[in-house]
Order: C-alpha cells, then structure tokens, then sequence
C-alpha cells in the first residue's frame, strides 16, 4: 500500500513568488494535516481536515497561506507571496479516524515532506 | 495547554551502547495519547510507538523499549545495543484522546538527535 506522498521533495524561490505543495494521503484516510517544520524543531500544525472540510486553521498565516482538500482525497498548500522566514519543510499527514463510530485511531503517517527554501 | 520537552538536543553514544531519550509532558486531560517518531535523514517521520494514558505498562520490543510513569509525567525510550541505523531524531508527541470526533491535535516535542558512533 502506497504510504502518503508529497510534491515536490524540494524547492527554491525568491521572495515574493508564489509556491504550492501537493500531498496524496493513505488511500480511505479521512483527516489530512499539513505541518511545518523548522530547522531543529518538532512538527507544528498548520491546518486539519476532516474529509473535506477545515476544522482546525488557526495556525495559519492566512494572510499568505491557503489549504484545500476539495473532493476529501488530495490536498494543495499555496504560499502567496514566499517570504524568508517560510523557509521550512512542509509535511503532510493522514490519519483514518472512526468519526461517529468510536475512538480516534490516534497514529499519524507522514509524507518524506516538502523542503522551501526562500532566497 | 499541552506541551511537551525534551531536555536532550543531542546525543552521541558508540555502537552497541545503551541509550535513553527522556520525554517530559504537561497536559490538563486525563485521557491522552503518547508517541515516539523516528525521523531518519530522508525526512519521514515513522511511528515507533503509542501508548494511552490509562495504560502504564511498560513496553519492550526488540532493541527498543518504552518506561511510561504518569507520576512524573514521562515518557522516556530507550534503545538497547544501539546502531548506526538508530542514528536519527525522534520526537516524543502527545495528543488527546476523542470519541465521537476526527482527528486530534498532536502536540510535538523539539525532538533528540541521536548519533550513533561505529
């Protein structure tokens, strides 16, 4: 079975230019995130969906960041416009959580990730 | 809030030694999730292990085994006889536990790199 998967590995950009990175999830997974993760880190949370829909985007800078996840499959993250500072790698992750039929599975798989690079 | 540290940035330890990364959370829930993730210099991170809350038994598989103590609030991992394949950074990570719900919020710590000396 295909584990999550991300585009592109790697990108480099001027500020101020526009970037997307693309994740396909687990096939059936429901709950998608998209993390960002700085140099020496730990995963911090951008945004989640449950299936198609947005439950928790607090974390994003929405003044430049944008998420969707249109038919609940594959999802797109857009920087508009790149700053310095947005140089991280972005991972994605997929869950299969039971919803209304009981407990959340409680294990994340992770894409290899996206690594911007603002210059 | 939730949080989690993990005092140790870094670790270096010769092959076949013994190493443990300590694990420290904060949490208000009384029911939560606890996990260790490797991540390995291709960038993925892979789940190692999860443990709930009202489960303090500890747990051994292989090399790895895990010492959970809700008295202290820890979660510490230690590897037995370690490899250079072990050389990676893991993250300790805490999220709650729900029913009826999607999801959850995952709380990471900074992580430890580990580095596994032939």
């Amino acid at each position: 079975e295909a584990g999550v998967v991300q585009s592109p590995r790697y990108k480099i950009i001027e500020k101020k230019q526009p970037v997307a990175f693309w994740c396909n999830p687990i096939s059936g997974h429901n709950t998608l995130y998209w993390y960002l993760q700085n140099l020496g880190q730990g995963p911090e949370l951008l945004i989640r969906y449950e299936n198609e829909e947005a439950v928790d985007d607090s974390q994003l800078p929405k003044d430049r960041f944008s998420a969707e996840r249109l038919k609940g499959v594959d999802s797109t993250l857009k920087i508009q416009p790149a700053e310095l500072g947005d140089s991280a790698v972005y991972l994605c992750a997929s869950s299969l959580d039971h919803g209304t039929g009981g407990f959340n599975t409680g294990e994340l798989f992770f894409g290899e990730g996206s690594r911007l690079t603002v210059l | 809030a939730q949080k989690v540290t993990q005092a140790q940035t870094e670790i270096s330890v010769v092959e076949k030694e013994d190493v443990t990364l300590d694990c420290v959370y904060e949490t208000r829930d009384t029911t939560y999730y606890l996990f260790w993730y490797k991540q390995p210099p291709s960038g993925e991170l892979v789940f190692l292990i999860r443990r709930n809350s009202f489960d303090e038994q500890n747990e051994i598989s292989g090399r790895y085994s895990w010492n959970f103590q809700k008295s202290t609030s820890s979660f510490n991992f230690t590897i037995t006889a370690s490899q250079v394949v072990d050389s990676a950074v893991y993250f300790c990570a805490l999220s709650e536990i729900r029913f009826y719900n999607y999801g959850q919020n995952f709380v990471f710590g900074p992580g430890t790199r580990l580095s596994v000396l032939p």
